[in-house]
């Protein structure tokens, strides 16, 4: 069983339909990452939590730790969120070495 | 400012070649580390550096994988004896080296062994 689950392994939605993926761990983090791979494009970090919820234009983040588990949200989706959304672990402090979920790709559909 | 940059883009390799990736990390940034994403699969972590400490060598899936970094700045990934299976996209990332810190990735090194 790998230490990070994500849910869907994909997932096709109309523009303007609010999202949500989702990411299980098994491990005790130190942090929670969110990421996005565009086709051919480098990885970008969205989002770094270990606690709450955090927010950045129309994407939104939570994590509950007592259930090892957090979400990843996009309201109005547009066709350029099209990408893969990768969460990763760290477990360490002081060495922040990921580990990672397989991804949700992600296509908006005009 | 500069991000992580990486180079080659691509490299194309024949089986049993020695190849040599370089990364350079953003300025001032004291971690640094190696992934990488092989075709239809997951990223997996390599190997981390951070200032002068021992790096943690603990995911290079073999010994013919080594890794060296000059100080702060500049990392270079050497895989020895390339085989078929080491063809991947590498990837080098690199963090201020506080705790729980964002990681910026660079573009990857796309490597085909033949």
């Amino acid at each position: 069983k790998n230490e990070v689950e994500q849910s869907p392994q994909n997932l096709t939605a109309q523009e303007g339909e609010f999202i949500t993926i989702n990411c299980s761990y098994s491990v005790g983090i130190s942090a929670l990452h969110w990421l996005q791979q565009h086709p051919g494009g480098g990885i970008v970090s969205l989002f770094m939590l270990s606690s709450g919820k955090k927010k950045h234009g129309r994407l939104i983040a939570t994590i509950n730790i007592q259930e090892k588990h957090s979400s990843l949200h996009i309201t109005a989706s547009h066709p350029r969120d099209s990408a893969v959304y990768i969460c990763a672990v760290s477990t360490n402090f002081g060495n922040e070495k990921l580990t990672f979920g397989t991804g949700t790709r992600l296509t908006i559909i005009p | 400012g500069a991000g992580v940059s990486q180079s080659p883009s691509n490299k194309v390799t024949e089986k049993g070649k020695d190849v040599e990736l370089r990364c350079d990390p953003i300025s001032g940034h004291t971690a640094l580390y190696w992934y990488r994403q092989r075709l239809g699969q997951g990223l997996e972590f390599l190997i981390y550096f951070q200032g002068n400490s021992a790096p943690d060598k603990s995911g290079l899936p073999s010994d013919r994988f080594s890794a060296e970094r000059t100080g702060e700045s500049v990392s270079t990934l050497t895989i020895q004896r390339t085989q078929q299976e080491d063809s991947a996209v590498y990837l080098c990332a690199s963090s201020l080296g506080y705790f729980s810190d964002t990681q910026y990735f660079g573009p990857g090194t796309r490597l085909t062994v033949l």
